[in-house]
């Protein structure tokens, strides 16, 4: 069936690093992929998504590119805030999936100033 | 636009104890999840509704578990018998449309079963 994996965290980084949280897919078809983010304490948020092959999604400074020929929905930002400490979850709505979003387990972001 | 609402955000029970769950979806959203989050994982889908008609359900929904969504609007996830190994976070998701259309997330309801 469809799954997402992503990077197993946590992930530790200094204030302005760059960084990336890899996130790889398995679906038939042709899947929407998204990124939602948790803060602490706050349910979650729809960070960015991405419909088809090769659409970028943005916000806030993240970034992440629809790879179909990689099955890959990366999340990139080129400088981190401490504000940016937060779980992010990679995720697919699939057509095997029906309308419900499938969910990677999450990784976890911590910033240090 | 106030946004999912979820009532209560916190729920200890006792095993064996029916609890029951609210969720206020947006107001023009006519599309209405319910997910499971347990610790260190991401969440699972339960169950969804369009308008007052619940039209899928996951494997995950026992038969202890029920789903209702009267007049399309607010729904409620009730669990009778609760166990254990229902401790999770019960999450409510609405969205306007189709299947690619954005679910906006409400705050959840911690559920802990003692």
């Amino acid at each position: 069936g469809d799954s997402v994996t992503q990077m197993e965290g946590p992930v530790t980084l200094s204030e302005e690093a760059f960084l990336t949280i890899n996130c790889t897919y398995t679906a038939t078809g042709y899947p929407s992929l998204f990124w939602y983010v948790q803060y602490p304490g706050e349910g979650l948020q729809l960070l960015l998504k991405a419909t088809k092959a090769d659409d970028k999604g943005s916000n806030k400074g993240f970034e992440a590119t629809y790879r179909k020929e990689t099955t890959s929905f990366h999340l990139e930002k080129g400088s981190v805030q401490v504000s940016d400490s937060a779980v992010y979850f990679c995720a697919l709505s699939g057509r095997q999936a029906g309308t419900a979003l499938i969910f990677g387990k999450g990784t976890t972001l911590s910033v240090s100033s | 636009d106030t946004g999912v609402s979820q009532n209560p955000r916190h729920k200890i029970t006792k095993r064996g104890q029916n609890v029951t769950f609210r969720c206020d979806p947006i107001s023009e959203h006519n599309r209405l999840y319910w997910y499971r989050q347990t610790l260190g994982q991401g969440p699972e889908f339960l169950t969804y509704f369009q308008n007052e008609a619940q039209l899928e359900k996951s494997r995950l929904l026992s038969d202890r578990f029920s789903a209702e969504r009267p007049k399309g609007s607010f729904s409620t996830l009730e669990i009778q018998r609760t166990e254990q190994g229902d401790s999770a976070m019960y999450l409510c998701a609405s969205s306007l449309g189709p299947r690619t259309d954005t679910q906006y997330f409400g705050p959840g309801t911690r559920l802990t079963v003692l």
